[in-house]
């Protein structure tokens, strides 16, 4: 089972909407991440939080905000997505150690934007 | 280009076949990561290894760190085993590269 819950699950907006996709670990983890995932690209790195402070930010479009209030919560803020935005949004954490470390995905948020 | 290459794109196999999966990177690495994804997104993480050989039930992931290159192997296939599997590298901190991913059917 594992030890990161992403919700909901799906989720389908409009492009004017405004939405927040939420992760938790349980594993006691420090550094937690979000990946876009479309379909047939790579996975793509989009924020990562170490600590609670933010260490990378991969040009990621503003209208993708994200917030790690703990290093056990991580949101990610969506507002005036665009329908290309349409993508699987998975959450991972790791222990945060340089070199070492092991990533725990969550199930995935599948965003649809109409 | 994409700093991880993963061959073959797609893969059939006969249920009992011997399979492999290549991943080729093109940075200096701290490790390497092999991942499984299943239908519907959730990820599970297989191995992560910096050196020679790891092992697990019929998985077995092999590096070579002066070649840049990794490979999966798979004894025994099974349906269960269908899935898409990634490769990815750690450069250093928390920097991470994707493969595209393997998409793996065995067939009964």
């Amino acid at each position: 089972e594992t030890g990161v819950t992403q919700t909901p699950r799906h989720l389908v907006m409009g492009m004017t909407n405004k939405k927040s996709l939420k992760c938790e670990q349980h594993l006691g983890h420090n550094a937690m991440y979000w990946y876009k995932q479309s379909a047939k690209k790579p996975l793509e790195l989009m924020f990562v939080y170490n600590f609670k402070e933010q260490t990378e930010n991969n040009s990621v479009p503003s209208r993708f905000s994200p917030e790690c209030p703990n290093s056990s919560h991580l949101f990610l803020h969506l507002h005036t997505l665009q329908p290309e935005d349409s993508a699987l949004y998975l959450c991972a954490s790791s222990s945060g150690l340089a070199g070492v470390d092991t990533q725990y995905f969550g199930p995935g948020t599948r965003l649809t934007v109409l | 280009k994409n700093e991880v290459e993963q061959s073959p794109q797609n893969l059939t196999a006969q249920e009992g076949e011997f399979i492999t999966i290549n991943c080729s990177y093109s940075v200096g690495i701290s490790a390497l990561h092999w991942l499984q994804q299943h239908p519907g997104g959730g990820i599970v993480s297989l191995f992560m290894l910096s050196s020679g050989k790891k092992k697990h039930g019929r998985l077995i992931a092999t590096i070579n760190i002066q070649e840049k290159h990794s490979s999966l192997h798979i004894t025994a296939s099974h349906p269960r085993d269908s899935a898409v599997y990634i490769c990815a590298v750690n450069p250093t901190g928390n920097q991470f590269y994707f493969g595209t991913g393997t998409s793996l059917t065995v067939i009964p």
